[in-house]
């Protein structure tokens, strides 16, 4: 069966520091893979989309960036946080293939606090 | 584009009572629909799907939602709420030719005994 994890599951980093998150999938093969950031209130707003390795696309322009060096592993990161980073980080995934992208699956999150 | 539309940021029920959690799509193409569930510090579960056919729609944890196309709503309903029905639900839009999904801003739902 597929899983997917995201580590760390909470973090709390001073303004200006980087940012590394990990999102890996298993059990699969060339997944889509998506970044979304939950604030309170606002929903889910998607960072970045990948459809294979090297290949990013961003939604929003932001102080986040996004990679994939591997077929399963999609990262998140800044080389200098806000404190408008804060939120709920979400990874999720969908088969490539016509008829199941209809399902994204989503790991656990991370909780990040810009202090 | 499509955007979704989430009427109430929170909803309260009473156990055993009715939940109905408002959903309202805007798309140019014909939609697919979407309700997730997310529980305290957790990711998001599919609840149920609406991509083409049948469009009373039936998901887990009894919950079920009605595509009606002329309201371009996907209102989510279960007829008796459980305490551990408590958790944010999210309703959700994509296109047939995209795997984007477009989510709304999210209803909280609790539960009082």
């Amino acid at each position: 069966s597929q899983t997917i994890h995201q580590w760390p599951a909470t973090l709390v980093q001073p303004v200006g520091s980087p940012l590394s998150l990990e999102c890996t999938v298993e059990g699969t093969s060339n997944p889509n893979l998506y970044w979304y950031r939950q604030a309170a209130g606002r929903g889910l707003q998607l960072l970045f989309y990948s459809v294979g390795i090297g290949q990013i696309s961003s939604e929003v322009p932001q102080n986040l960036s996004a990679s994939r060096p591997q077929d399963r592993q999609f990262i998140l990161s800044s080389k200098k946080l806000l404190l408008s980073d804060s939120g709920f980080y979400l990874c999720a995934w969908t088969r490539d293939s016509l008829l199941a992208k209809n399902i994204q699956y989503f790991g656990a999150g991370t909780r990040l606090s810009v202090l | 584009a499509q955007s979704v539309t989430q009427l109430g940021s929170h909803v309260s029920v009473s156990e055993g009572a009715l939940v109905l959690l408002r959903c309202n799509y805007s798309s140019s193409v014909p939609p697919y629909l979407f309700w997730y569930v997310q529980y305290p510090n957790q990711g998001l579960q599919l609840l149920l799907k609406y991509t083409t056919g049948a469009t009373l729609v039936k998901g887990i944890n009894g919950f079920e939602a009605e595509f009606k196309k002329s309201e371009t709503s996907f209102h989510l309903t279960k007829p008796s709420a459980h305490m551990s029905d408590a958790a944010e639900y999210f309703c959700a839009v994509r296109s047939y030719n995209t795997d984007k999904l477009i989510f709304g801003t999210g209803t909280r739902l609790q539960v009082f005994p």
